[in-house]
């Protein structure tokens, strides 16, 4: 079956660094998208990783490991409007994303 | 310009009633699809279009229809509304299918059912 593990929540302080981790079990792979959702509002594109290794977009990096069916996503110098969840998607065989729950990310001051 | 539209934002009904929800993309994308998140925060797909034509049909309920006027519109619209069916509704859309295109979501459409 396919399978996506999150951590349901984190809590982080302002200025801090977080890692939010990702396993994941599909039929296929073709790539894994992560996106940021703020509460009541839609999710948003963050990044998408094909090659294994770490992908830098400003404070956001997100990293690949396809032999371990894992990737994470790194958020440096956190600031109060990055309290959302952040969810992990891969892409399967048929180029169909599959959600995780997403981690809800708590900033506090 | 919105990229992904959704209307209505909120609606609230009564079990047993029938409602549509209607989206448009103005991105030029092949592709749309519609999405249910529950109160767990799971993004279920629902449905997939591709130019007008059905793509994806998960297991969802036949209450549930799915039109593509063309390929710039997907509405949904949903018969004999039961409580189950409260969640938030997202519309998305991507370039194409049959690769790992990027999905723009629309704002979405919080569906209470009384």
């Amino acid at each position: 079956g396919q399978n996506i593990d999150q951590p349901t929540e984190m809590t982080a302080t302002e200025g801090a660094i977080v890692q939010i981790n990702c396993t994941y079990q599909t039929s296929g792979f073709n790539g894994l998208f992560w996106y940021q959702q703020h509460a009541g509002e839609a999710p948003t594109f963050l990044s998408y990783n094909v090659l294994d290794g770490l992908e830098e977009k400003g404070r956001f990096s997100s990293f690949l490991s396809r032999s371990k069916g894992y990737s994470y996503l790194l958020l440096k110098e956190l600031q109060m409007k990055d309290s959302a969840s952040y969810l992990c998607a891969p892409v399967d065989s048929n180029y169909q994303l599959i959600w995780g729950a997403g981690t809800k990310l708590i900033i506090k001051p | 310009d919105t990229a992904v539209s959704q209307t209505p934002k909120y609606l609230v009904t009564q079990m047993g009633n029938d409602k549509s929800i209607k989206c448009e993309q103005n991105l030029g994308h092949d592709t749309m699809y519609w999405y249910k998140q529950d109160s767990k925060k799971f993004l279920k797909i629902m449905f997939s279009y591709n130019n007008k034509e059905l793509i994806i049909n998960e297991t969802v309920p036949n209450r549930f229809s799915p039109k593509s006027p063309d390929k710039a519109h997907l509405n949904l619209h949903i018969n004999s509304l039961e409580l189950g069916d409260s969640a938030v509704y997202f519309c998305a859309s991507s370039q194409a299918i049959g690769e790992p295109d990027t999905q723009y979501f629309g704002p979405g459409t919080r569906l209470t059912v009384l």
